[in-house]
């Protein structure tokens, strides 16, 4: 599976955009990038999922750089509520297995008043 | 309900003792999976169920670890002569279709285990 780096941590201001980066240079082209975020005390709230697309939810905006090594996680206006760990994650395509949707340690956002 | 509900949200237990934890998934929801998280870490993968058989435990650390899902929709977690090292928040996730190109994983507050 491919490894995923993260920031340990980062801040945000309320009210701005949250830009969280991911590395994943070994990414193999059958792995789809996925995020998932952790509010404390909870279960991880899946995100979004992109392939190699920039994508768009009501949640957020994933945009994965043209050679798939790197990917951006952006909540366009962060609010206090989002403050949480977010993952990320890179898995294949056709999986028989849930092994590999393989949680690393994340990076924790605040979000700052 | 609506989401993955988990019983007990609490267990205090002492070192050898017996615990079963409950997963009730989404109606419908055909997959199943156990993770466990370990403070400050992300969680770890321990076994997927589809239907009523597990595809996958290869995530269970050792004999003393077991679940079962007799009737494809409520899975139990079992852990026999517990450890202070089996303490963490056991973590229950279920999706509509084993996980392909949607995935999306829903998962249950969890179960927080306290082994003293």
């Amino acid at each position: 599976d491919a490894k995923t780096t993260q920031p340990t941590s980062m801040d945000c201001a309320e009210g701005r955009a949250a830009n969280l980066p991911c590395n994943h240079s070994t990414i193999s082209g059958n792995e789809y990038v996925y995020w998932y975020r952790q509010i404390h005390s909870q279960g991880p709230q899946y995100i979004i999922h992109g392939l190699k697309n920039n994508e768009t939810n009501e949640m957020a905006s994933l945009i994965i750089t043209e050679d798939r090594k790197s990917s951006t996680l952006i909540l366009p206006h962060a609010t206090l509520r989002d403050t949480a760990v977010y993952y990320c994650i890179v898995r294949p395509f056709s999986s028989g297995s849930a092994r590999q949707l393989t949680f690393g340690s994340g990076t924790q956002l605040t979000v700052l008043p | 309900g609506a989401g993955v509900s988990q019983t007990p949200s609490n267990k205090v237990t002492e070192k050898g003792k017996y615990v079963e934890l409950r997963c009730d998934p989404i109606s419908g929801h055909t997959a199943l999976y156990w993770y466990r998280q370990s403070l400050g870490q992300g969680p770890e993968f321990l076994i997927y169920f589809q239907g009523t058989g597990a595809a996958d435990d290869s995530g269970l650390p050792n004999d003393r670890f077991f679940a079962v899902r007799p009737e494809g929709s409520v899975s139990t977690l079992k852990i026999q002569r517990t450890e202070r090292g089996d303490s963490a928040v056991y973590l229950c996730a279920s999706s509509l279709r084993p996980q392909g190109a949607n995935g999306e994983l829903f998962f249950g507050e969890g179960s927080r285990l306290t082994v003293l």
